[in-house]
């Protein structure tokens, strides 16, 4: 049973590029997450997906930041326009229902902005 | 809102036992208190969860102290792999993970 699979696993981007960061749940597994750690921190909650649904996104950034968990194929996470500080790894993590289930996580993609 | 409490870092010697404590004395009557560890370059693993007793899995045990404004994750025999961050977590809403900024656990041989 294949874990959380993000990719790419590195992604380096200059300033005003769109970056965009796949993540494949386990199967079984209809709840998604995304999380954004930056460096020598501890994670930040982003948002929470079910398929074709965004659920709780209160820790979205306003602006440039999107993410989708379409009816085929793995959740996206968005970055428009990409700045300097959105370098940092970004974790999505997955779990079956019901609600309260441990997440399980990917190994992340590294974002760096040159 | 609430929050966890958990020293910088420990250290600790191979095959010995670990107490990694954490405070959340303002967490609500029904949030579980999840423990996950991150070691370099992975994604957090889930280590053991509970919400008033005790706990134990292949992994560690749980203490969870009576008041619920602590608990402890115990590493029963520490190996090199056990290396690690850990951080005591809880579920916002349940589904948001809040992290701590964890410990560092270091262990010696």
């Amino acid at each position: 049973n294949a874990g959380v699979m993000q990719n790419p696993r590195h992604l380096v981007r200059r300033r005003g590029q769109e970056a965009r960061l796949r993540c494949s749940p386990m199967k079984g597994h209809s709840h998604v997450y995304w999380y954004r750690q930056l460096p020598e921190e501890g994670l930040k909650f982003m948002v929470y997906l079910q398929k074709e649904n965004i659920i709780d996104e209160s820790g979205m950034p306003k602006e440039r930041f999107s993410a989708e968990f379409p009816k085929e194929g793995p959740s996206i996470l968005r970055i428009q326009q990409v700045v300097r500080g959105d370098s940092a790894a970004y974790f999505c993590a997955s779990s079956p229902p019901p609600l309260g289930q441990p997440q399980h996580f990917g190994d992340g993609t590294r974002l760096s902005i040159l | 809102d609430a929050k966890t409490t958990q020293p910088n870092s420990m250290e600790s010697n191979e095959e010995e036992p670990v107490h990694l404590p954490c405070n959340h004395s303002t967490i609500s009557g029904t949030d579980y208190i999840h423990w996950y560890r991150q070691l370099p370059s992975q994604g957090p693993e889930y280590v053991i969860h509970g919400l008033t007793s005790n706990v134990n899995n292949r992994m560690a045990s749980l203490a969870i102290a009576e008041d619920r404004k602590s608990s402890t994750l115990i590493l029963h025999r520490a190996t090199l792999r056990d290396a690690a961050v850990y951080y005591c977590v809880y579920i916002q809403g349940a589904q948001k993970l809040v992290f701590g900024q964890g410990t560092r656990l270091t262990i010696n041989p």
